[in-house]
């Protein structure tokens, strides 16, 4: 079964500019996570879809990022425009249904890597 | 206080030695708890679901302390190939959904 993908894998950018992340989550997956992950420390959620509706987005940004999963499947999460301290490895995962407490054992992507300078 | 709270470490043992770690949560409406295992730079992996009756897998037991809402992992007979980094999850419900929270992890080194 193939896991969960994501590029692009490492992205240098400088601080303002935009950088866009993809994630392709298991086949049959509800719901959909991305997790920022600072050196260091665990992953925190940014936001949390089931299908393609949102279940949390307390901890995102939103005034510099945006995250969408049309059609419930593949997701993107966007960082514009981004600042030093968006350095981070941001981790995509998903679960079968988050609604399901059988359901919710999570897969991680590799992770796509963010450096700001 | 922080919703999961882990001793970031890190435990150094010898192989061979019993560890234990320890993860405290401040929501008593979590239904769900689980352990990964992260290794330097890859992504957070399952180790093991965390039951109410306690479970174990091999050389690991997880144990679950509903009253004192913590839950705890014990390593016995370390090797050289557990050296990474535990992380404690706690899913509590919220809105009708599981919202998994992680902690900051527990680094372990595992020495000859």
């Amino acid at each position: 079964e193939a896991g969960v993908a994501q590029s692009p894998r490492y992205k240098i950018i400088e601080k303002r500019q935009s950088v866009a992340f993809w994630c392709n989550p298991i086949s049959g997956h509800a719901t959909l996570y991305w997790y920022q992950q600072i050196l260091g420390q665990g992953p925190k959620l940014l936001i949390q879809f089931q299908n393609n509706g949102v279940v949390d987005d307390s901890q995102l940004p939103k005034d510099r990022f945006s995250a969408e999963r049309l059609k419930g499947v593949d997701s993107t999460l966007k960082i514009q425009p981004a600042k030093l301290e968006d350095s981070a490895v941001y981790l995509c995962a998903s679960s079968l249904d988050r609604q399901k407490l059988s359901g919710n054992t999570i897969y991680f992507g590799e992770g796509s890597w963010l450096t700001v300078v | 206080r922080k919703e999961v709270e882990q001793d970031p470490g890190p435990f150094n043992v010898p192989e061979g030695a019993t560890v234990a770690f320890n993860c405290t949560y401040s929501n008593s409406a979590s239904q769900s708890f689980f352990w990964y295992r992260q290794d330097c730079r890859k992504e957070p992996k399952l180790l093991m679901s965390v039951y109410s009756s306690g479970n174990e897998d091999g050389r690991f037991t997880a144990q679950l302390n509903r009253a004192s809402q913590y839950i705890s992992l014990l390593i016995r007979d370390s090797k050289l190939s557990d050296s990474a980094t535990y992380l404690c999850v706690v899913n509590p419900l919220s809105g009708g959904s599981y919202i998994p929270t992680f902690g900051r992890g527990t680094s372990l080194i595992v020495h000859p």
